[in-house]
C-alpha cells in the first residue's frame, strides 16, 4: 500500500518559535494533501488542503498566517506553525490521495505531535 | 449541523463476540463517500472500509462490514469476532464528492475495548 511519512514524529519547542513539520508521499504522487489537529481524545479537525503548486485552502477558524502551508512539489507538503503557543499543542496529520488512482483510499501520515511549553 | 454523528463514546466487547458502532451523516449531495478508521494508540490512522452513496451492496473487508442504511443516513461498521488488538479509536468519515474534493470530515469518534 501506499506509504505517507511525517517529520517529525514528535518535537517540542518553546512559546513563540516556529515549527515545520513535513508530509512525504513515499511511493506515489499527490497533487492534494490534507492537513489534519487532532486535540487529546477529539476527532480530526481538517485544517486545510495543500494543492501543489497553488495555495492551499484553509478550513473557517484557521489562521492561515499562523498555520504556512507550502505544496513545493508531488510527494511533499510542508506545514509550519509560526509563533507557536502552547494552545497550538496538539497532534497534526497529514493524508494524501495518489494521482490518477481511481481508488477511494486516502492514505495518513504517522501523526506529528507537537508540544508547545 | 453536525455532518458526522458517532454517538457512542465507548464501547465494549467480548473477545470473538461481535460488535456494531454507530455512525449517522447529514448531506444534500447525492453523491458521497463513508469511510471507517481505526487509529491505535500510536496515533496512526488506518483505513478499514469504503461506502460509496450509490453502490448497491453493502461494502465489507474481511472481518468488517458496513452495514448502509441510506434512508436511516446511517453507515455503522460490524467488526465480527473481536480480537484484543482490535482495541482502539474508531472515527467514521464522509467525503462529499459532487465537488470534486477529497476532504474527509470526520465524527467524534468511539473508543473501543475489547476483553479476554
Amino acid at each position: 500500500g501506499a506509504v505517507v511519512s511525517q517529520h517529525p514524529s514528535w518535537v517540542i519547542c518553546k512559546s513563540g518559535t516556529s515549527v515545520k513539520i513535513e508530509c512525504r508521499s513515499l511511493d506515489f504522487q499527490a497533487t492534494t494533501m490534507f492537513w489534519y489537529r487532532q486535540f487529546p481524545k477529539q476527532s480530526l479537525m481538517l485544517m486545510a488542503t495543500s494543492n501543489e503548486g497553488s495555495k492551499a485552502t484553509y478550513e473557517q477558524g484557521v489562521e492561515k498566517d499562523k498555520f504556512l502551508i507550502n505544496h513545493a512539489s508531488l510527494t511533499l507538503s510542508t506545514l509550519t506553525v509560526t509563533s507557536a503557543h502552547p494552545e497550538d499543542s496538539s497532534f497534526y496529520i497529514c493524508s494524501a490521495r495518489p494521482m490518477g488512482l481511481a481508488d477511494n483510499e486516502q492514505f495518513f501520515g504517522p501523526g506529528t505531535r507537537l508540544t508547545v511549553l | 449541523a453536525q455532518k458526522i454523528t458517532q454517538t457512542q463514546p465507548g464501547m465494549f466487547v467480548q473477545e470473538k463476540e461481535a460488535v456494531t458502532l454507530d455512525c449517522t451523516y447529514d448531506t444534500s449531495d447525492p453523491s458521497y463517500g463513508l469511510f471507517w478508521y481505526k487509529q491505535p494508540s500510536s496515533g496512526e490512522m488506518i483505513f478499514l472500509i469504503y461506502q460509496g452513496s450509490y453502490d448497491q451492496q453493502n461494502a465489507t473487508e474481511g472481518r468488517y462490514s458496513l452495514n448502509f442504511q441510506k434512508a436511516r443516513k446511517s453507515a455503522n461498521l460490524v467488526i465480527s469476532a473481536s480480537q484484543l488488538g482490535d482495541s482502539a479509536m474508531y472515527f467514521c468519515a464522509m467525503r462529499e464528492e459532487s465537488y470534486n474534493t477529497d476532504k474527509l470530515i470526520f465524527g467524534t469518534g468511539t473508543r473501543l475495548q475489547v476483553f479476554p
